[in-house]
């Protein structure tokens, strides 16, 4: 079946560390993205990519990196320099849209990254 | 700027008891509305997809529609299965294929056996 895969499910990060969130989608799909979700807020765009070797900066990107090497797979970074990381993140992926046509993004199940 | 609202926060039903959500959105230029299931620890759904006032969805107890300034969620005889938060969200310019979504916050809904 396809879909997307995101791993690990549960991570944990201590102070200073980078750690990398995986995102995977055969779905073959173009487009892709990374969102973060908080109690009491809506999804928070924070970097999407509507193409191989391409990624703009979303909503709130500081503090995070992506890479868009290939089409199935958009990683994300939580750097050092990102203060508040604790939350829910979600890949999602979608055609990539033309011509005024639209589609939904379908999501993976996510991961929670806390604090140690 | 532009805002996507969704009411009320949070509704509980009995089984068999229908009722509506709302999502209102004060944006410019909408180009299409998305309801999403989302479950405890796991990524949105996606339920439907409406592009234009008038237009209706239906998916088993769920209906959707539209008008020029909001969408509803109907569910009708709602079962415990149901109870899950929908999150709204509106697509709002197709600027060189990229798709801007801005999500509300969602209705956590739970039914009650």
């Amino acid at each position: 079946d396809g879909g997307i895969t995101q791993s690990p499910k549960y991570l944990f990060r201590k102070e200073g560390q980078n750690v990398t969130l995986s995102c995977e989608q055969n779905l073959n799909h173009d487009a892709m993205y990374w969102y973060r979700q908080d109690p009491g807020q809506g999804l928070r765009l924070i970097y999407y990519s509507q193409i191989v070797n391409d990624f703009q900066k979303g909503d709130i990107a500081e503090g995070y990196s992506v890479s868009r090497e290939k089409k199935e797979s958009f990683p994300l970074t939580v750097t050092s320099a990102q203060k508040n990381p604790t939350a829910f993140y979600l890949c999602a992926s979608s055609i990539r849209v033309s011509g005024g046509s639209n589609q939904p993004q379908h999501f993976g199940d996510g991961t929670r990254l806390s604090i140690l | 700027e532009d805002q996507v609202t969704q009411s009320p926060e949070a509704l509980r039903l009995q089984e068999g008891e229908s009722s509506s959500l709302n999502c209102s959105y004060t944006v410019s230029g909408l180009r299409g509305l998305f309801w999403y299931r989302q479950d405890p620890g796991k990524g949105p759904e996606f339920l439907f997809t409406l592009y234009s006032a008038g237009e209706e969805k239906e998916k088993e107890r769920l209906k959707a529609t539209l008008t020029k300034k909001e969408s509803f969620l109907h569910i009708t005889a709602p079962k415990p299965e149901d109870s899950a938060t929908y999150l709204c969200a509106v697509q709002l310019t197709n600027s060189g294929g990229y798709q801007k979504v801005t999500f509300g916050i969602g209705t956590k809904l739970q039914v009650i056996p």
